[in-house]
């Protein structure tokens, strides 16, 4: 089993929709979470880090649930620049080991 | 505005050739990595660096070596390379602690090498 994993989708949605990718994670001392964008042919990029209480900006939500060892993304009004695959991204044991899943793939449509 | 820059960014080998990868960062973070990105995989840690002249092992380390002599400069090598090397390799590099209201765990990217390995 992957210490991180991600339902690859891919996740085909309408402009305009609402739509959330979960991750979870195995190592229940992992300390810092991320989500990730990265675009075809592209390096990542970080869209947004994950805090305990939650932490919206924007159109995107994350959500960190630590008993159950998952975190979510939230996009809202979807767009079509919007498309792309969606990494999460765990820090375990603040050692400097960042371990990504394997990527969630989005397609917003006109 | 450099950043983290990676060279070459295409290389074809012959299996049992040997190559090195050159990650240079800018930015004078602590931290450097080197992944491997493979279709359906996602991005898998081969090794780290959390500063000069140290270095551990990530996810998948075997075939792959690295030196980090100088802090800007996190080399990776393939002393000889197989086909299943195939694969698109990103250089990162990141700030150790909480810094500017950055932390650990914001990378920075390289845009990637190409390595094809016949």
């Amino acid at each position: 089993r992957k210490e991180v994993e991600q339902d690859p989708g891919p996740f085909n949605v309408p402009e305009g929709a609402t739509v959330a990718f979960n991750c979870t994670y195995s190592n229940s001392a992992s300390q810092s979470f991320f989500w990730y964008r990265q675009d075809c042919r592209k390096e990542p990029k970080l869209l947004m880090s994950v805090y305990s209480s939650g932490n919206e900006d924007g159109r995107f939500t994350a959500q960190l649930n630590r008993a159950s060892q998952y975190i979510s993304l939230l996009i809202r009004d979807s767009k079509l620049s919007d498309s792309a695959t969606y990494l999460c991204v765990v820090n375990r044991d603040n050692t400097g080991k960042l371990i990504f899943g394997q990527g969630t793939t989005l397609q917003v449509k006109p | 505005n450099a950043g983290v820059t990676q060279t070459p960014k295409f290389r074809v080998l012959k299996t049992g050739q040997s190559m090195t990868l050159l990650c240079a960062q800018d930015m004078n973070h602590e931290y450097m990595y080197w992944y491997r990105q493979d279709p359906g995989m996602g991005l898998r840690l081969i090794h780290y660096s959390v500063g000069e002249g140290t270095t551990a092992k990530g996810e998948v380390p075997d075939g792959y070596n690295v030196s980090r002599l100088k802090k800007q400069n996190f080399l990776l090598g393939l002393e000889s390379a197989a086909p299943s090397q195939t694969s698109v390799y990103f250089c990162a590099s990141s700030y150790s602690t909480v810094k500017g209201g950055l932390s650990l765990g914001e990378l920075f990217f390289g845009e990637g090498s190409r390595l094809t390995v016949l």
